[in-house]
């Protein structure tokens, strides 16, 4: 089955830093890539999602970029603020008929004023 | 658009009793529902796929004796933690595609005392 890797499994920034999270997969097959942030005791929220058909997604300070053929995808946030601050997961599915998805460890993302 | 709802979003309960968790897409139909477990600082892991109308799959390690699932109409998804120990003790989450992507219900912690 897929397994995703996901580095750092912490990150503390100075706020207005960027932050960079990156994740590997292993299943070729793999052609849908979603990043949730959650916050503690609460549901994942999707904040963006990248598919094999692209190379790079962005909206506003948040972008994601996909390497299919090094099967990694990284998260990228610029002018960090505060409110950042979550654990940050990576997930692959095959995106057909419906989305199993495979999440990474997560990343927890210190923003510091 | 797209809201899942998860009922208890928390619950206590002594060693051997069982608990029901509900899992409900409010505005929505769900062919296919998600329930995960995630415990302190850990990332999602899929406990099964509940299949409105028929069995659910159930991931490699998950008792199917043990936590029951049961996706008895297209809004409603209910997984049954039977005879539950204080190591059932976890964040439970459930999530439902829509068009390909997961929304994911508040989440229920349970606690075995």
């Amino acid at each position: 089955g897929e397994n995703v890797e996901q580095h750092p499994s912490t990150l503390s920034v100075q706020e207005g830093d960027s932050a960079v999270i990156k994740c590997t997969y292993s299943d070729s097959a793999s052609n849908y890539f979603p990043w949730y942030k959650q916050e503690l005791g609460k549901r994942p929220q999707l904040i963006i999602d990248i598919r094999s058909n692209v190379g790079e997604k962005k909206d506003q300070r948040i972008a994601v970029t996909l390497n299919k053929t090094a099967k990694h995808f990284s998260l990228h946030i610029t002018e960090t603020q505060p409110e950042d601050s979550a654990v940050y997961f990576c997930a692959a599915s095959m995106d057909s008929g419906y989305s199993t998805l495979t999440f990474g460890k997560g990343t927890m993302l210190l923003v510091s004023p | 658009g797209a809201v899942v709802s998860q009922h208890p979003s928390w619950v206590i309960c002594k060693s051997g009793t069982s608990v029901k968790i509900e899992c409900r897409s409010l505005d929505f139909q769900a062919t296919t529902m998600f329930w995960y477990r995630q415990f302190p600082k850990q990332s999602l892991m899929l406990m099964a796929t509940s299949n409105e109308g028929s069995k659910a799959t159930y991931e490699q390690g998950v008792e199917k004796d043990k936590f029951l699932i049961n996706h008895a109409s297209l809004t409603l998804s209910t997984l049954t933690v039977t005879s539950a120990h204080p190591e059932d003790s976890s964040f439970y989450i459930c999530s439902a595609d829509y068009y390909n992507e997961q929304f994911f219900g508040p989440g229920t912690r349970l606690t075995v005392l």
